[in-house]
């Protein structure tokens, strides 16, 4: 079964970059119907879109995080991955990678990586 | 973008009992795109029913989802120690996607 795992600095300074890989296995990345997808978590709270990337290089970003976001997907290691810039404290969470599984008109979350706390602190 | 309000914000219950969540939208969805996702402390959300109705993989039948519209409701028949946990309900419809804000559950 598909499994996903992200991977990146626990620990990003003010006004950097955090970057962040999402490693897809027990299937290809490549395979149709599904949007590969970021979302965080701060501390205590509800999930939070970032957005979402297609094989095809396709991109959506939810526009509280548009203009600081870039995801790219590596087709030959079967990964995707996330870059938020100029961070700040209130980028603090649990970020999650998920399988958007397409259904006509949009996609549900399927499976979901196990997430990864990435801290913003100088 | 579409609002998706839950209800109760917690629900304090005893393991036997059952349940019934519910998670309004502000406007129709005009599919039955709506999903139900289960999370534990510690742990990353997982996905319970899609469609509205259908049960992914794996969940037990004591979970089921129903609605159409702007209401929707998943129901636990009864509860096991193992389904206190926060229930996040989805709409994809309807571009963007939203979350609703998430219904703990918790033993009394």
């Amino acid at each position: 079964q598909v499994q996903l795992q992200e991977s990146g600095p626990g620990l990003v300074k003010p006004s950097q970059t955090l970057s962040l890989t999402c490693t897809v296995s027990g299937g290809s990345i490549s395979s149709g119907g599904y949007y590969w997808t970021w979302i965080r978590q701060p501390a205590g709270k509800g999930l939070e879109w970032i957005g979402r990337i297609h094989v095809s290089g396709s991109t959506y970003y939810y526009p509280s995080l548009n203009s600081r976001v870039t995801m790219s997907v590596d087709t030959s290691k079967n990964q995707f991955s996330l870059k938020l810039s100029s961070v700040t404290a209130a980028d603090t969470a649990v970020y999650y990678c998920a399988r958007g599984v397409y259904e006509s008109s949009g996609y549900y979350l399927d499976p979901w990586g196990q997430g990864t706390l990435v801290t913003v602190s100088s | 973008e579409i609002v998706l309000t839950q209800s109760p914000g917690t629900l304090s219950l005893s393991p036997g009992e059952g349940v019934t969540l519910s998670c309004r939208a502000s406007q129709s969805i005009s599919t039955t795109h709506l999903a139900w996702y289960q999370q534990k402390p510690g742990q990353a959300p997982r996905l319970l029913i899609y469609g509205a109705s259908n049960r992914a993989t794996g969940i037990p039948d004591r979970f089921s989802g129903s609605g159409s519209g702007t209401d929707f409701t998943l129901t636990i028949s009864r509860l096991e120690p193992e389904d206190f946990a926060v229930y996040y309900c989805q709409q994809y419809g309807s571009a963007p996607s939203t979350f609703g804000q998430g219904t703990r559950l918790e033993i009394k």
